[in-house]
């Protein structure tokens, strides 16, 4: 089984609807990651989450939500969808110890378009 | 601020031909360096690090070397496969950031038979 999955892997949706998109890990990692790809724009972070009662912005947070539900569990969501934010999202995380920080772990990542 | 710049794609080589993709930083404290690479429908993966100057990272028959003076962490391979075909990231992390990883764009790799 894979250690970071994400929900749903593809999602089709209209402007101005509520998307939520779920990342689970069963590598008992602390820290959690959501990062959106864009083409010829590499990776960008949303927000991060260091544990439980921790969050934190990234660089791109606008228009997107995040929630912490457990250790292993980190919510995505769009709370009204616009055009611009089609496009491929990652989850990752990273672990305990100052070298473990050092790599993280990705999910297979989400393809999200709105239309 | 921190940034990674990698040289841009796509990269069209035959099999067995030898790789370099150029990756030059600028961070406003001490990174580590890391190549990351995403094959086809899959998340990124990391390929290799190095955390001080003058440390070779290498795996799978791919080397980078940090490069204090010149700020640079080109990813090599002598000898190209097929199976290597994939996109590749740079990316940086400045200790004690709160930011965790900086990535550059990314260079996609298509190796041919």
């Amino acid at each position: 089984d894979a250690d970071v999955t994400q929900t749903p892997r593809n999602r089709i949706t209209k402007t101005g609807k509520r998307i939520m998109l779920e990342c689970s890990q069963t590598k008992g990692h602390d820290r959690m990651y959501w990062y959106r790809q864009d083409p010829g724009l590499g990776l960008r972070l949303i927000y991060y989450s260091f544990d439980v009662k921790d969050i934190n912005k990234g660089e791109i947070s606008d228009g997107y939500s995040v929630s912490r539900q457990a250790q292993a569990k980190f919510s995505l969501s769009l709370e009204s969808a616009i055009p611009n934010q089609t496009a491929l999202y990652f989850c990752a995380t990273s672990g305990q110890g100052a070298r473990s920080y050092n790599e993280q772990f990705f999910g297979p990542g989400t393809r999200l378009t709105v239309l | 601020g921190d940034s990674v710049t990698q040289m841009e794609g796509p990269v069209t080589l035959s099999e067995e031909a030898f790789l370099t993709i150029n990756c030059t930083y600028t961070a406003t404290g001490y990174p580590s360096l890391f190549w990351y690479v995403q094959y086809p429908g899959e998340g990124l993966q990391l390929l290799l690090k190095a955390t001080k100057a003058d440390d070779k990272g290498s795996n799978k028959g791919f080397e980078a070397t940090y490069r204090k003076e010149t700020t640079s962490f080109h990813l090599e391979k002598g000898s190209v496969q097929v199976s290597d075909s994939a996109v590749y990231f740079c990316a940086l992390r400045v200790s004690g950031s709160a930011r965790q990883l900086t990535f550059g764009s990314g260079t996609q790799l298509t190796v041919l038979p």
